[in-house]
């Protein structure tokens, strides 16, 4: 069973930067994408970005300034980091595996597991 | 950036109806189309992926269809777990958006 686990301060500056960590049990980290998603309180969700196990990266442009996504394959972790928060970025922040599927559509990919989310408040 | 809108944002139904939400992209994204449900406090749970194939374990009541850049999720029973949000997300290009989301009450 795929079981992600994200951890990190749950109360961050505004103009500093917000750290968290995912955590991948159950599976192996060297292959899929490996993804951040957040959801501000009473709202939807929105995609922050995936890295691949390769390393290779992309980042919703509307965060692409602030957001760094890497990960370490022999913890079997990924991270996120955002810099520069606002109040703006108060959410729950998930992470998720990236599975690609074929269909007759061709190539394309899901979010199948995800972790349980956690609450990012920023504040002073 | 690709637009998901959702139709309708809420809607009230009892348990046996059969229920439709429809989810429009702003460009074609072909069939690929993801449909998750969230409920409160819970990580949304995926669904149905490609448009139209259930996930593993997911029960048979719920279907996928697409016209165009047209989706439609489809629970034919209601059950008594399916009150929830139901999000779509297309999966065509990144930056992966998704639609606003449709809460499904109880009536």
């Amino acid at each position: 069973q795929v079981q992600l686990q994200e951890s990190g301060p749950g109360l961050v500056k505004p103009s500093e930067t917000l750290s968290l960590t995912c955590t991948v049990s159950g599976d192996s980290i060297s292959s899929d994408y490996w993804n951040w998603i957040r959801q501000a309180p009473g709202k939807g969700l929105e995609w922050i970005g995936y890295i691949y196990y390769s390393g290779n990266t992309n980042y919703n442009p509307s965060l692409k300034s602030r957001v760094t996504i890497l990960v370490d394959t022999s913890k079997k972790q990924f991270s996120l980091k955002l810099s520069s928060v606002t109040a703006a970025d108060t959410a729950v922040y998930y992470c998720a595996r990236g599975r690609d599927y074929y269909d007759s559509s061709g190539q394309s990919t899901s979010f199948d597991y995800w972790g349980q989310g956690t609450l990012v408040t920023v504040s002073s | 950036d690709i637009q998901m809108t959702q139709s309708p944002s809420s809607q009230s139904a009892s348990v046996g109806d059969r229920v439709t939400i429809t989810c429009r992209a702003s460009q074609n994204i072909r069939s690929h189309l993801n449909w998750y449900k969230q409920i409160p406090g819970r990580a949304p749970k995926l669904l149905i992926y490609g448009a139209f194939t259930l996930q593993t374990g997911v029960p048979s009541r719920f279907s996928g269809s697409a016209s165009g850049t047209d989706f439609t999720l489809t629970i034919s029973s209601l059950q008594p777990e399916d009150f929830a949000t139901y999000y779509c997300q297309q999966s065509y290009t990144p930056p992966y958006t998704f639609g606003q989301g449709t809460k499904l009450e109880i009536k």
